[in-house]
């Protein structure tokens, strides 16, 4: 079974600028989710989506984090514009579907590393 | 929301010897308890997980127990090899919507 998959693996760029990253979930996965990882810390949930609706998006940045997931599949989260505090190693994870005991583990991708310079 | 403390930040063993590394959480409605190994350059991998009927869970050198009274759950490494070197994270969240909540992490070496 093919895991989680995202791109790109690495990314440089200026403050102000935009940048988009992509995820492909394990197949009939229902739920999605972005994950932010700053270096030294655990990941922190930014956004959770059940097929292709949100479920939960506090804490997303959204005067410049934006994120969408067409047709329940695959997903991109953009920046826009890019801040140094940005910097950071950006997650997707994906389950089966959440609100349904054992369904919910969740299994990560390899994960953006995002330098803002 | 939840805040989950994770100690310790560092460990460092000798490869056979036992590694624990313990967690405390704040919400008393979370249930599920996941852990997770991250190498370099990966992303976090799920090594083992327990929900809260149950104390303890083992699979093969590694086991997790729990405390719900106490709010803390540990993790425990067997025999530990090389391979065992990475970063640990626990992770806490309610069962009726696994948005997790991740510990700082702990950095393992295991000596050889």
């Amino acid at each position: 079974e093919a895991g989680v998959a995202q791109s790109p693996r690495y990314k440089i760029i200026e403050k102000r600028q935009s940048v988009a990253f992509w995820c492909n979930p394990i197949s009939g996965h229902a739920t999605l989710y972005w994950y932010q990882q700053i270096l030294g810390q655990g990941p922190k949930l930014l956004i959770q989506f059940q097929n292709n609706g949100v479920v939960d998006d506090s804490q997303l940045p959204k005067d410049r984090f934006s994120a969408e997931r067409l047709k329940g599949v695959d997903s991109t989260l953009k920046i826009q514009p890019a801040k140094l505090e940005d910097s950071a190693v950006y997650l997707c994870a994906s389950s089966l579907g959440a609100r349904t005991s054992g369904l919910g583990t969740q299994y990560f991708g390899p994960g953006t590393r995002l330098l803002v310079l | 929301g939840e805040n989950v403390e994770q100690h310790p930040s560092t460990l460092s063993v000798q490869e056979g010897d036992s590694a624990v590394i313990k967690c405390t959480y704040s919400d008393s409605a979370s249930n599920y308890f996941p852990w997770y190994k991250q190498e370099l350059g990966k992303g976090p991998q799920l090594i083992i997980d327990i929900r809260s009927n149950v104390g303890e869970k083992k699979d093969q050198r590694i086991a997790v127990t729990l405390n719900k009274t106490a709010k803390h759950f540990s993790l425990h490494i067997t025999e530990t090899q090389p391979e065992d070197s990475a970063v640990y994270f626990c992770a806490a969240s309610r069962s009726n919507d696994y948005k997790l909540s991740f510990g700082a992490g702990t950095t393992v070496t295991v000596r050889a």
